[in-house]
């Protein structure tokens, strides 16, 4: 079976920039959160959305928002990117809400020039 | 501030031998759930070992097990037989049992010396 997959692997982009980045789940798994990890840091909790809800947002301003398909999959967009937006962006997948364990993707590193 | 705190920014350790992660947490649930990642060079974060806050026995996992102390909010990890391929950054971090969001620690960098 597939495990957590994300796209693209890498992205440079200016600042004042939009960027997308995709996520798609384990198959099952209904519930998709997004990390964002700055190098030499742990993850920071962005996003949770579970059955396409958004079920839970981390500390972060509005420039940054996502959203959960029909298939699960999802989406992080962020508008007007800033120097401090560079990082390992980290996607991660769970069979439902609240279940324990979480599967990571291998992440979008995202720069920022 | 609900924060997790890892002291130990890099360790190393002979391989074979045994080594000891330390993390501490702070928290004002009673329910709730520990977590040890690894994050090998490859950038996949990878699921080592989990302690559930109601269980009293400390968990294990081959070669990976922990020492869980609820009253002082401490949650180390110790691998036994370090292998090269142990080597990498491990993460400690907390789940609470109603907000599912993951906080997660600074990280600690794993050497193996062969």
């Amino acid at each position: 079976d597939a495990g957590v997959t994300q796209s693209p692997t890498h992205l440079i982009k200016t600042r004042g920039q939009h960027v997308t980045l995709r996520c798609s789940p384990i198959s099952g798994h209904k519930s998709v959160s997004w990390y964002q990890q700055v190098l030499g840091q742990g993850p920071q909790f962005i996003f949770q959305y579970y059955e396409k809800e958004e079920r839970g947002r981390g500390n972060f301003p509005d420039r940054f928002s996502a959203r959960q398909f029909p298939n699960y999959s999802s989406e992080l967009n962020v508008n007007a990117l800033l120097l401090g937006d560079s990082a390992l962006y980290l996607c991660a997948s769970s069979f439902r809400e609240g279940y324990n364990e979480q599967f990571f993707g291998p992440g979008t590193r995202l720069t920022v020039l | 501030a609900q924060t997790v705190t890892q002291s130990q920014p890099e360790m190393s350790v002979q391989e074979a031998e045994t080594v000891t992660l330390s993390c501490t947490y702070d928290t004002s649930e009673s329910d709730y759930y520990l977590f040890w990642y690894k994050q090998p060079p490859s950038r996949q974060m990878i699921l080592v070992i989990r302690q559930e806050a109601y269980k009293q026995q400390n968990a294990t996992e081959n070669r990976f097990s922990v020492n869980f102390q609820k009253a002082a909010k401490s949650f180390s990890l110790k691998i036994s037989d370090s292998q090269l391929g142990d080597a990498a950054m491990y993460f400690c971090a907390r789940r609470g049992g109603s907000n599912y969001q993951l906080i997660w620690g600074a990280g600690t960098k794993l050497i193996i010396k062969p």
